[in-house]
């Protein structure tokens, strides 16, 4: 039972374009969202959250909307840059719970 | 350090052999966790440690699996008797605390059972 989706095992877009990610998720108990951004080899690094209160956090070029009556949220890059290119992880818990269940990720391949 | 670390990065083994991974969080942060990657999955849950109290065990998937943390820092994950379903991503990960969203992750160990 795959509680965080992302349906979209890759996207492709231009540099300077806008790219959107996509997560659904199936439990109403979570309350708090999170994207974690993965580089080959690499452990995933924290991106940027979002509480249940909230309907979107900004933060610099990054953006994360919440929709919590369709249960989906999405990662906005603008203007998307080469070094962008990596998988991205939608995250989510109850705040009352440590654990993280995770997506499968997307691979963001951004190109010049 | 400045970072989690995880050793080691590479793990190749036999069917049946026994392991053990290491994970060394950041100084100062009190809650540490196990997550493991297969192909083409996301992240699942294995163990979490916080603090002092009794570790949450609930997402390690069968009795070969263990973990411990000593002194509240470094910890190790051991799989008994691998099999090949086994193989896998195996990810460490700590924080401040438990309440503290972000989590810092190591680069992770790829086992691999022959």
């Amino acid at each position: 039972d795959q509680q965080v989706k992302q349906n979209s095992p890759s996207l492709s877009v231009q540099e300077g374009r806008i790219s959107i990610l996509n997560c659904d998720y199936t439990n109403s108990m979570f309350d708090y969202f999170l994207w974690y951004k993965k580089y080959p080899a690499e452990g995933p690094t924290f991106l940027i959250s979002i509480s249940s209160i909230k309907d979107k956090n900004e933060d610099g070029r990054f953006t994360v909307f919440l929709n919590k009556s369709a249960k989906h949220l999405s990662l906005h890059i603008v203007p998307s840059q080469p070094g962008d290119s990596a998988v991205y992880f939608c995250a989510a818990r109850r705040w009352s719970n440590y654990k993280l269940t995770f997506g499968k990720g997307t691979l963001l391949t951004v190109n010049p | 350090g400045a970072g989690v670390s995880q050793s080691p990065s590479n793990k190749v083994t036999e069917k049946g052999k026994d392991v053990e991974l290491r994970c060394d969080p950041i100084s100062g942060h009190t809650a540490l966790y196990w997550y493991r990657q297969s192909l083409g999955q996301g992240l699942e849950f294995l163990i979490y440690f916080q603090g002092n109290s009794a570790p949450d065990k609930s997402g390690l998937p069968s009795d070969r699996f263990s973990a411990e943390r000593t002194g509240g820092s470094v910890s190790t994950l051991t799989i008994q008797r691998t099999q090949q379903e086994d193989s896998a991503v195996y990810l460490c990960a700590s924080s401040v605390d438990r309440d503290n969203e972000k989590l810092f992750f190591g680069s992770g160990t790829q086992l691999s059972v022959l």
